[in-house]
């Protein structure tokens, strides 16, 4: 069967300061790979999606950046956080069109 | 533009009544539509999915409708328990591999 897992769970990290979220998918080859970000009390809103390895879409302009170095694994990096980057970031996958989307566990990140 | 619209409200019912979230969509011709579970804390969890073909799907005690002419998807639940609590978020495929989500209805269930 197919997981997906993310990592870390939970982070608090100054401002200024890097960042790394990864996420890898197990039991699947070739998905769709999605990060979105979800402020409190706000909608999911899709940061970068992949199609491919080395593909990476992005949907909102902003300090972050994604990676796609392995078919199955996608990172998430800042060089420098800014308050407004703290929420809830959640990793996803999907088939492809018209197919369920397979959300991680979610991370945590608290600027301070 | 593109918009996904579902309640902002929370929906207060007691256990045992039927619960209705909406979903009403503009400007996209979505070929399905989907219907998430999220608890607090937690990711979306899928529920059902809904093609434009079909006008009704049925799972256990959750029932989705999909009006392509209103542009509106209704999602009911039945025999409403407590544990039913949580937001429910519609999704729509508005490009090429990208799926974009509804902000979501809360609902809660009184016992």
């Amino acid at each position: 069967s197919q997981t997906i897992h993310q990592w870390p769970a939970t982070l608090v990290q100054p401002v200024g300061s890097p960042l790394s979220l990864e996420c890898t998918v197990e039991g699947t080859s070739n998905p769709n790979l999605y990060w979105y970000r979800q402020a409190a009390g706000r909608g999911l809103q899709l940061l970068f999606y992949s199609v491919g390895i080395g593909q990476i879409s992005s949907e909102v302009p902003q300090n972050l950046s994604a990676s796609r170095p392995q078919d199955r694994q996608f990172i998430l990096s800042s060089k420098k956080l800014l308050l407004s980057d703290s929420g809830f970031y959640l990793c996803a996958w999907t088939r492809g069109t018209g197919n369920t989307i397979y959300f991680g566990e979610g991370s945590w990140l608290t600027v301070v | 533009s593109q918009k996904i619209e579902q309640n902002s409200e929370a929906l207060n019912i007691q256990e045992g009544k039927t619960a209705t979230l909406t979903c009403n969509y503009t400007n996209y011709s979505p070929a399905y539509l989907q219907w998430y579970r999220q608890d607090p804390g937690r990711g979306p969890v899928f529920l059902l999915l809904i093609r434009e073909n079909e006008k009704e799907k049925r799972k256990e005690r959750l029932k989705v409708t999909f009006d392509t002419t209103l542009k509106q998807s209704l999602f009911h639940i039945t025999a409403s328990q407590p544990a039913d609590s949580a937001t429910y978020l519609c999704a729509l495929e508005g490009g090429s591999y990208i799926p974009t989500f509804g902000r979501g209805t809360s609902l809660i269930v009184h016992p």
